[in-house]
């Protein structure tokens, strides 16, 4: 168990709707990283938030926002959601940005 | 170099052979290099954090290279296990973390 809570753990959902990802970082971590894994994809990095404030964004789509709240859990939420946008999300924390970031088990989005 | 990129794609070894695989990344604004094991169907888990030229990390039979001067770091496996079957994943650690395709290993009995 590496600390990293993520929910749902699995979600489906047809395409044009809108989820929300849900992800509680290790206690004491300050930083939370957003992967997507689709099929045969390694892992993409979408965003990255430090202590509420962006830091660092990636390959994230226009569809697709998150934040990080005051209690240092952070939310993704993708909309006008495709079949494309099917895949493994992985949320990460760690202390901070330079140190080995630890991951959550993952939600599977199913977009039918 | 512009991202990290890893050799080979997938590798597969016999057991109690020793195998190394290969992570290129960008050579300029070093800050860190970081290796994982990826299970299927768990997450990935951290082996090493490197950060200095030269440095050398040991883990049981795997153990990572770095050189930073030239953007390359190799992992190395010793007599190769089944358990050792799993994707490994260097991450090149700047303003973000990323990730490269991995190099899957499969370890054959």
């Amino acid at each position: 168990d590496s600390g990293v809570t993520q929910t749902p753990k699995h979600l489906i959902t047809a395409t044009g709707q809108r989820v929300t990802l849900r992800c509680s970082p290790r206690s004491g971590d300050l930083s939370v990283y957003w992967y997507q894994q689709s099929l045969d994809q390694g892992l993409q990095f979408l965003i990255q938030y430090y202590n509420g404030e962006e830091r660092a964004k990636g390959n994230i789509l226009e569809r697709f926002s998150a934040q990080q709240f005051p209690d240092l859990h952070s939310e993704l939420n993708l909309s006008s959601l495709e079949l494309g946008d099917s895949a493994l999300y992985f949320c990460a924390s760690s202390v901070d940005g330079g140190n080995t970031i630890y991951f959550g088990e993952g939600s599977w989005l199913t977009v039918v | 170099i512009l991202n990290v990129e890893q050799s080979p794609q997938s590798l597969h070894v016999q057991e109690g052979d020793s195998t190394n695989f290969t992570c290129s990344f960008p050579s300029s604004n070093f800050y860190a290099l970081h290796w994982y094991r990826w299970e299927t169907a768990k997450s990935p888990e951290a082996l090493f954090v490197m950060t200095l030229n030269g440095d050398e990390k040991k883990k049981g039979r795997i153990s990572a290279t770095l050189n930073t001067k030239e953007g390359y770091s190799y992992l190395y496996i010793k007599g190769s296990q089944p358990e050792d079957s799993a994707t490994y994943l260097c991450a090149y650690n700047n303003n973000d973390m990323r990730f490269g395709a991995g190099t899957r290993l499969t370890v054959k009995p």
